[in-house]
């Protein structure tokens, strides 16, 4: 199975809504409700940003959301700010056998 | 503060082969399922292989099913990949990730260990 289509990258200024897709299909996003998003720093670990397509763990700023439509998903980040800028991943549940499956992962760059 | 410390990793020859070893603390680590994500230089996440509470259940990336076997000591409070047949391509930083319930998601990660397959 391929990855998960996501856009190489995003941007938006200080304050502003940025939003990133992650794309799959019937076989994964858009047949479990078992979707996540991770954030990741230059030469950090990863982090749990939402699971549950959009469930914040403890800690998790709620500026940060998550939604799915069909075979896509989008995390969404209202009033992005500077601490923000990372790459961002999107995993999804894709059956018994393949477990898990990661987006290519989106740089977002904060203007 | 859970916590996850990945060792063993290095420079190994093609076709060699590699233990990865995670030390886990802060939390109950026999109550939770456990997984490997590697990255290689550049490039972005891959799941490679999960295993559960006890260790009965394991599961696989098909890149690396074969060669990879997941394994835990509960007593020990330890993860490890034992990595044989290696190839360039296994080139990354592996991270140990604890997962936060069931197999879907992983909530805890260690800071990884970086494993170079070259000769």
């Amino acid at each position: 199975q391929s990855a998960l289509t996501q856009p190489r990258s995003v941007s938006g200024s200080p304050g502003q809504s940025v939003t990133i897709s992650c794309t799959g299909t019937s076989s994964d996003v858009g047949g479990y409700k078992y979707v996540s998003w991770y954030q990741q720093h230059p030469d950090k670990a990863p982090k749990l940003m939402i699971y549950d397509v959009n469930k914040r763990p403890s800690g998790v700023p709620d500026r940060f959301s998550g939604s799915k439509s069909g075979n896509t998903a989008s995390l969404t980040i209202s009033g992005v700010q500077a601490a923000d800028e990372a790459d961002y991943y999107c995993c999804s549940f894709a059956g018994s056998y393949t477990l898990k499956m990661f987006g290519g992962g989106t740089k977002l760059t904060v203007l | 503060e859970a916590q996850l410390v990945e060792s063993g990793g290095g420079l190994e020859q093609p076709g060699g082969s590699l233990r990865l070893s995670c030390a886990a603390s802060g939390f109950t680590f026999s109550s939770s399922a456990m997984n490997w994500v590697r990255q290689a230089p550049g490039k972005g996440l891959e799941w490679v292989s999960t295993i559960s509470i006890s260790g009965g259940n394991t599961y696989y990336a098909d890149s690396v099913k074969g060669r990879f076997t997941i394994s835990r000591d509960n007593s020990k409070n330890t993860l490890y990949l034992q990595m044989n047949s290696l190839r360039a391509e296994d080139t990354a930083v592996y991270y140990c990730a604890k997962a936060l319930s069931g197999y879907f998601y992983m909530d805890v990660w260690g800071k990884g260990t970086t494993v170079t397959v070259s000769s």
